[in-house]
């Protein structure tokens, strides 16, 4: 069973679109929670953390329901530049100690003109 | 800003050679981590190291990989005999206890 899934895509959208990303984990002992977004052959890069209250960074909205173990990304307006693959992070322990950082397979995103 | 930095940024070995990618973590983090992304497939989970010791390694981790903390900056993943298929994008990250994990901009290792 996979630690965290998210739906790979590829998601087409027009610019000036919507588009919404989901993502499930699977261990409730999870501690924190975040989107990063990933440029062709560049490092991962935090785009956001995400908050049981849920949080807002201009154009993104990030959701977390700990209840149904679910972290959503919502790009609202979406530009030519947010065409990247965007990764659901989960940290939690480790199997033995210390921290551990679970990825999803990410999400790929291209904004068409 | 601190940030992670890694060395060299790409690499290119031939099969069977021992290959050093080298990672300067920022400075008041407590854990370190490898991970590898194959060209156009998903970040995997390699390795962590927390006090000086492994604490978690993945099924990718077999005998041919190790890393070390051999001063209070540098954190090393040692390949010891190259396959075609190690090369990859190997990414250093490290983070403190509250934050996320910051990236190194990554080594691209070539195995020819």
């Amino acid at each position: 069973r996979k630690e965290v899934e998210q739906d790979p895509g590829p998601f087409n959208v027009p610019e000036g679109a919507t588009v919404a990303f989901n993502c499930t984990y699977s261990n409730s002992a999870s501690q924190s929670f975040f989107w990063y977004r990933q440029d062709c052959r560049k490092e991962p890069k935090l785009l956001m953390s995400v908050y049981s209250s849920g949080n807002e960074d201009g154009r993104f909205t990030a959701q977390l329901n700990r209840a149904s173990q679910y972290i959503s990304l919502l790009i609202r307006d979406s530009k030519l530049s947010d065409s990247a693959t965007y990764l659901c992070v989960v940290k939690g322990p480790g199997l033995n100690t210390g921290n551990q950082f679970y990825f999803g397979t990410g999400t790929s995103l291209t904004v068409i003109p | 800003e601190p940030e992670v930095t890694q060395t060299p940024s790409h690499q290119v070995t031939q099969m069977g050679q021992e290959v050093i990618l080298r990672c300067v973590p920022i400075s008041n983090h407590l854990y370190f981590y490898w991970y590898r992304q194959i060209l156009g497939q998903k970040v995997e989970f390699l390795v962590s190291f927390y006090n000086n010791e492994i604490s978690e390694k993945s099924e990718i981790f077999d005998d041919q990989f190790s890393v070390e903390r051999p001063d209070g900056s540098n954190f090393t993943l040692k390949i010891r005999s190259t396959k075609l298929e190690d090369s990859a994008m190997y990414f250093c990250a490290s983070s403190s206890v509250t934050t996320e994990a910051f990236f190194g901009q990554g080594t691209r290792l070539t195995v020819v």
